[in-house]
């Protein structure tokens, strides 16, 4: 049980270009969805909290323009980033709370490597 | 500011050696602190929620508890499998939209050799 899933596993595109990321929960509903941004060597870094109907929130420095996110069911958020650029390069995680109050259970996608040319 | 820290950055251990790995927390409001694993190029996979000082779980060679300012993560008789990343992170109830967040540690390269 709590599987994520997040396609696709690895993406290259061009700089300028719109990239789509998506997360699912397969045997979960989740209210509330998180996607990481993680560096080389580095510990995962906390982009934006998504809750299905509303808008995502952003952590401070973040672009939300760049970085859109629609939560638009139970089992499905997706991350959009657009007018990539090379910086942008890195490997994306979401996460999917299960629902309940004491449940802070957080469960993991296996992440998709982006590279921008 | 909440915050995460784990020791050591990094830790090699011989097949067979017993050892722990360190989580301290500065987290106020702290709803239960979590151990992942994680592999090079996955996502984190859940190992353990503690939620109350005193509090114990174990899953295989691995034992998970915490104090009011620290979690620790014990590996008996580590096998080379058990190399990875090893990530600690405390959740806070903040309410609102920002429910549930997870402040995450620097992680902790176990390395165990044959």
């Amino acid at each position: 049980g709590a599987v994520v899933s997040q396609h696709p596993s690895w993406v290259i595109c061009k700089s300028g270009t719109s990239v789509k990321i998506e997360c699912r929960s397969l045997d979960f509903q989740a209210t509330t969805m998180f996607w990481y941004r993680q560096f080389p060597k580095q510990s995962l870094m906390l982009m934006a909290t998504s809750n299905e109907g509303s808008k995502a929130t952003y952590e401070q420095g973040v672009e939300k323009d760049k970085f859109l996110i629609n939560h638009a069911s139970l089992t499905l958020s997706t991350l959009t980033v657009t007018s990539a650029h090379p910086e942008d390069s890195s490997f994306y995680i979401c996460s999917a709370r299960q629902m309940g109050f004491f449940y802070n259970e957080q469960f993991f996608g296996p992440g998709t490597r982006l590279t921008v040319l | 500011e909440d915050q995460v820290t784990q020791s050591p950055e990094a830790l090699r251990l011989q097949e067979g050696e017993s050892s722990s790995l360190n989580c301290s927390y500065t987290v106020s409001g702290l709803r239960g602190l979590f151990w992942y694993r994680q592999d090079p190029g996955k996502g984190p996979e859940f190992l353990f929620t503690l939620y109350s000082a005193g509090e114990e779980k174990e899953k295989e060679r691995l034992k998970a508890t915490l104090t009011k300012k620290e979690s620790f993560l014990h590996i008996t008789a580590p096998k080379p499998e058990d190399s990875a990343t090893y990530l600690c992170a405390g959740s806070i109830n903040a309410g609102g939209t920002s429910y549930g967040k997870l402040t995450f540690g620097q992680g902790t390269i176990l390395t165990v050799h044959p």
